[in-house]
C-alpha cells in the first residue's frame, strides 16, 4: 500500500520559516492535506488539495506538492504552532483508502 | 456548527469486544462519507475504518479487517464501530471524523473529540 514518509521533528526559531516534507511515490500526482494537532486536541485540517487553506487557518501556512514530495510551510511561525503535523492522502481506488503520514513534531525554539 | 460526538471506550480485556457510537449534528449527515481513525498513546493518526453516505461500501485497515465492522444509521444521524477479538495494540484514542470528497481525493474536515479504548487484562 501507499506510504508517505515524514521527518519526525522539525524545529525553527520564532519568524523563521519552517518546512515540513511528506514523502511518497510520485505523490505530485495526488491531492495532499495537511492537519494539525495540539496535545490532548482532535487534528485541524490547516491546508487541503496540496495548497488550499480553509477559512480561519491564517496565510502564513502554505502548501505545495510536486514530484515525490508535497511540503508544508509555516511562514513567521509562532509559538502557537508548536504541534504535531500529519499528511494525509486518499487512494479511491484502495480498500484502504485512508493514509496519513507519521507525523513530524514541530518545536518552536 | 458541525459536532460529533464519540461515545462507548472503556477498558475492556484482550479478546473482548466493545461498540463504540459516533452521534453527528449541525450536517446533513448522510450526504458524508464518515471513517474512524485511531491514535494509540504517544503515536501518530492512523486510518481504522470508513463508511459512504448510503451505507452500501465500507472499508478496512488491514489492521483490523475481519475484527471490526463499521456500520452508520442516518435515520438517527449515527456511526458505529463494533470492535471484536481487541488486543493490546488497538489501544487508543478513537476519532470520528467526516469525509469531504472531491475530485476523486477526501479529507476530514470534521472531528470529534475521541474516545479512550484500553485493551488490558
Amino acid at each position: 500500500s501507499y506510504v508517505l514518509t515524514q521527518p519526525p521533528s522539525v524545529s525553527v526559531a520564532p519568524g523563521k520559516t519552517a518546512r515540513i516534507t511528506c514523502g511518497g511515490n510520485n505523490i505530485g500526482s495526488k491531492s495532499v492535506h495537511w492537519y494539525q494537532q495540539k496535545p490532548g486536541q482532535a487534528p485541524v485540517v490547516v491546508i487541503r488539495y496540496d495548497s488550499d487553506r480553509p477559512s480561519g487557518i491564517p496565510e502564513r501556512f502554505s502548501g505545495s506538492n510536486s514530484g515525490n514530495t508535497a511540503t508544508l510551510t509555516i511562514s513567521g511561525v509562532e509559538d502557537g504552532d508548536e504541534a504535531d503535523y500529519y499528511c494525509q492522502v486518499w487512494e479511491s481506488a484502495s480498500d484502504h483508502p485512508g493514509i496519513f503520514g507519521g507525523g513530524t513534531m514541530l518545536t518552536v525554539l | 456548527e458541525v459536532q460529533l460526538l464519540e461515545s462507548g471506550g472503556g477498558l475492556v480485556q484482550p479478546g473482548g469486544s466493545l461498540r463504540l457510537a459516533c452521534a453527528g449534528s449541525g450536517f446533513s449527515f448522510s450526504n458524508y462519507d464518515m471513517s474512524w481513525v485511531r491514535q494509540a498513546p504517544g503515536k501518530g493518526l492512523e486510518w481504522v475504518s470508513g463508511i459512504s453516505g448510503s451505507g452500501g461500501s465500507t472499508y478496512y485497515a488491514d489492521s483490523v479487517k475481519g475484527r471490526f465492522t463499521v456500520s452508520r444509521d442516518n435515520s438517527e444521524n449515527t456511526l458505529y464501530l463494533q470492535m471484536n477479538s481487541l488486543r493490546g495494540e488497538d489501544t487508543a484514542v478513537y476519532y470520528c471524523a467526516a469525509l469531504w470528497f472531491e475530485e476523486l481525493s477526501g479529507y476530514f474536515d470534521s472531528w470529534g473529540q475521541g474516545t479512550l479504548v484500553t485493551v488490558s487484562s
